[in-house]
């Protein structure tokens, strides 16, 4: 098991669908990650909380919001996505200065998009 | 364009042998270069590295940074089985946002 807490484990919605992905960290880490990883590649960077604030967006669909309400918890609100975004979602959170402070993982949140 | 480069993409060893992971980076902005072990789910942090020549070890896992030629290679030696994994090298480009570039990852199966 890892510090860091994804739910659901797994997920299946329609194109129509609206719900969210669930990410919890308590190792007073102050950023927070979503990376998507498609099989048999590695994992792409998707969004960066930095001290709650965001600070990177990869060029993401809108389909897909972020939202991080406090320094624990980060969320991803999935609405009207494509069979497409099918993957593995990861959350990672690290100290706020980056270079010396590694990324731990989350185990994942399945995604299947029909 | 920012890139890691793994080799070799897969691997097949027995048990007992030694093996050698080797990753590759051409980034504008180094700060340092992490290695992560991925089974089934969540990649596993093992080495953060950012100085030249000092290994880093760990049982039977070491690694080292060579950041002139810009390389790094992982070590696992007398592998065993729970050793099987996809192994990750990851370098970071920016120290505000701790941003990653993965490599392509190489796959380790070792068999009995």
């Amino acid at each position: 098991d890892t510090e860091v807490t994804q739910t659901p484990k797994h997920l299946v919605m329609g194109m129509t669908n609206k719900k969210s992905l669930k990410c919890e960290q308590h190792m007073g880490h102050r950023a927070m990650y979503w990376y998507k990883q498609k099989a048999k590649k590695p994992p792409e960077l998707m969004f960066v909380y930095s001290y709650e604030k965001l600070s990177i967006n990869e060029s993401v669909p809108s389909r897909f919001s972020p939202e991080c309400p406090n320094s624990s918890l980060l969320n991803l609100h999935l609405h009207a996505l494509q069979p497409e975004d099918s993957a593995l979602y990861l959350c990672a959170s690290s100290q706020a200065r980056g270079w010396d402070s590694p990324l731990h993982f989350g185990n994942g949140t399945r995604l299947t998009v029909t | 364009e920012d890139k890691v480069v793994q080799s070799p993409l897969s691997l097949v060893v027995h048990e007992g042998d030694t093996v050698t992971l080797n990753c590759s980076y051409e980034v504008t902005n180094f700060r340092s270069l992490l290695w992560y072990k991925q089974e089934k789910k969540a990649p596993t942090f093992l080495f953060m590295l950012t100085s030249s020549g000092i290994e880093k070890k760990s049982g039977r896992l070491s690694s080292i940074l060579d950041k002139k030629e810009l390389f790094s290679i992982l070590n696992i030696t007398a592998t065993q089985t729970g050793d099987s994994a996809v192994y990750l090298c990851a370098v970071v480009i920016d120290d505000a946002t701790n941003k990653l570039i993965f490599g392509t990852g190489t796959l380790l199966a070792v068999q009995p």
